[in-house]
């Protein structure tokens, strides 16, 4: 357990589907980040929160809709997604402006059928 | 852009010591060299970091040139679960920054 939280583990959804994929974090930190890891491919930043506001969005698909409500929660809608979107989704928490690392999550695996 | 380095694989016996290199030679004077690795399918877990010292923590030992254009991350006795994919990061820790990952170097430890 390392802090950030990440709901569900597993997902499989059709490409019609709406779902969520939410992060949690205890740590006290103020910023917060979605990365995707498609198979084989290196960590993708899609999206930056610092203190709730949105600073990044790196050109990911509106079909894609972050969500932060507070400085604790994160969250990830979904609705019609491609099974290209398949990827391990990863949720992360830094205390942005201190050099302290990033903590992850143990990640949602997304499949999309 | 990862502004990194690293070699795509490398192996090591169980029980010797890790060295694994990187290359950052843009490296600008605020920025930071990170390390983290990534076990199968679980989320990146930071090892250490240092901006110009060698550090040492509990899991590895960082060691930075003088030039800070390289630097060396050292697991003293590997073991089986040190098999990971291992990033090396350059990061300014301000307000605005962010982690841009890399490939990593595949970290394959044999008994």
């Amino acid at each position: 357990e390392t802090g950030v939280t990440q709901t569900p583990r597993h997902l499989v959804m059709g490409m019609t589907n709406k779902k969520s994929l939410k992060c949690e974090q205890h740590l006290g930190h103020n910023a917060m980040y979605w990365y995707k890891q498609s198979a084989k491919k290196p960590l993708e930043l899609m999206f930056v929160y610092n203190f709730k506001e949105q600073t990044e969005n790196n050109s990911v698909p509106s079909r894609f809709s972050p969500e932060c409500p507070n400085s604790s929660h994160l969250f990830l809608h979904l609705h019609t997604l491609q099974p290209e979107d398949s990827a391990l989704y990863l949720c992360a928490s830094s205390q942005a402006g201190s050099n302290y690392g990033y903590t992850f999550g143990s990640g949602t695996r997304l499949t999309v059928v | 852009d990862a502004k990194t380095t690293q070699p795509t694989s490398m192996d090591c016996a169980e029980g010797r010591a890790a060295n694994l290199p990187c290359n950052h030679s843009t490296i600008s004077g605020n920025e930071y060299v990170y390390w983290y690795r990534q076990i199968h399918s679980q989320g990146p877990q930071y090892i250490i970091h240092g901006l110009k010292n060698n550090e040492t923590n509990e899991m590895a030992s960082l060691i930075i040139t003088e030039d800070r254009k390289s630097s060396t991350l050292i697991l003293p006795h590997a073991t089986l679960r040190d098999t990971a994919v291992y990033y090396c990061i350059v990061r300014v820790a301000d307000r605005d920054d962010k982690i841009i990952f890399g490939k990593g170097t595949r970290l394959h430890i044999l008994p």
